[in-house]
């Protein structure tokens, strides 16, 4: 079992450009989620995908960014016109079946924002 | 909403000590579950045990093992035997049955020599 992979792992980018991020899930898990991490801080949700279906999305979770899974398997997200207020480490999870199972994380995509 | 609170922004302990790491929580729902996750410095977020809050006993992983108070919304971590490799950052977690993971601000362990 490979685990969660995440791509890439560092993105410097300059305000007002787009980023784009990937996440591949262990395989054959259901469920791919996506954290938000600011430095010394938790993470925070952002989105949840069951198979390809978008299920929810927080509030945090502004019209700059967009998340997709199109096929099931791996999923993107893509945040539009960045602001320095987006530089984080962006996290994603992902779990095997419905209801309570455990997250198993990936290592993450940390952001800059110049 | 649900919200998680871990009051020890630092801890350190010396190796082969036991050290406790609180959090409370605050719901109003029944069903859910509670984590405890590990990040090592620049590495990433690792499970370390894990409770259902319609178990009455105690979770336990080896070194680790938790105090769940369910009716204080209570759920401390305990380390036994404490080692250099339990350095990082602990997180207590909440999930209720809609999946999504709520965390504490964390607390970061320091494994002294």
């Amino acid at each position: 079992d490979t685990g969660v992979s995440q791509d890439p792992r560092h993105k410097i980018t300059k305000r007002g450009q787009n980023v784009t991020f990937r996440c591949d899930p262990i395989s054959e898990h259901n469920r791919l989620y996506w954290y938000r991490q600011t430095l010394g801080q938790g993470p925070e949700f952002l989105t949840y995908f069951q198979n390809e279906a978008q299920l929810e999305k927080s509030r945090l979770l502004s019209d700059r960014f967009s998340a997709e899974r199109p096929k099931g398997s791996f999923s993107t997200l893509e945040i539009q016109r960045t602001e320095q207020g987006d530089s984080a480490m962006y996290l994603c999870a992902s779990s095997p079946a419905l209801g309570a199972d455990t997250q198993y994380f990936g290592p993450g995509t940390r952001l800059t924002v110049l | 909403a649900q919200t998680v609170t871990q009051s020890q922004p630092e801890m350190s302990v010396q190796e082969a000590e036991t050290v406790t790491l609180s959090c409370t929580y605050d719901t109003s729902e029944s069903n859910y579950y509670l984590f405890w996750y590990k990040q090592p410095p620049s590495r990433q977020m690792i499970l370390v045990i894990r409770q259902e809050a319609y178990k009455q006993q105690n979770a336990t992983e080896n070194r680790f093992s938790v105090n769940f108070q369910k009716a204080a919304k209570s759920f401390s971590l305990k380390i036994s035997d404490s080692q250099l490799g339990d350095t990082a950052m602990y997180f207590c977690a909440f999930m209720n049955l809609d999946s999504r993971l709520t965390f504490g601000e964390g607390t970061q362990l320091t494994v002294n020599p």
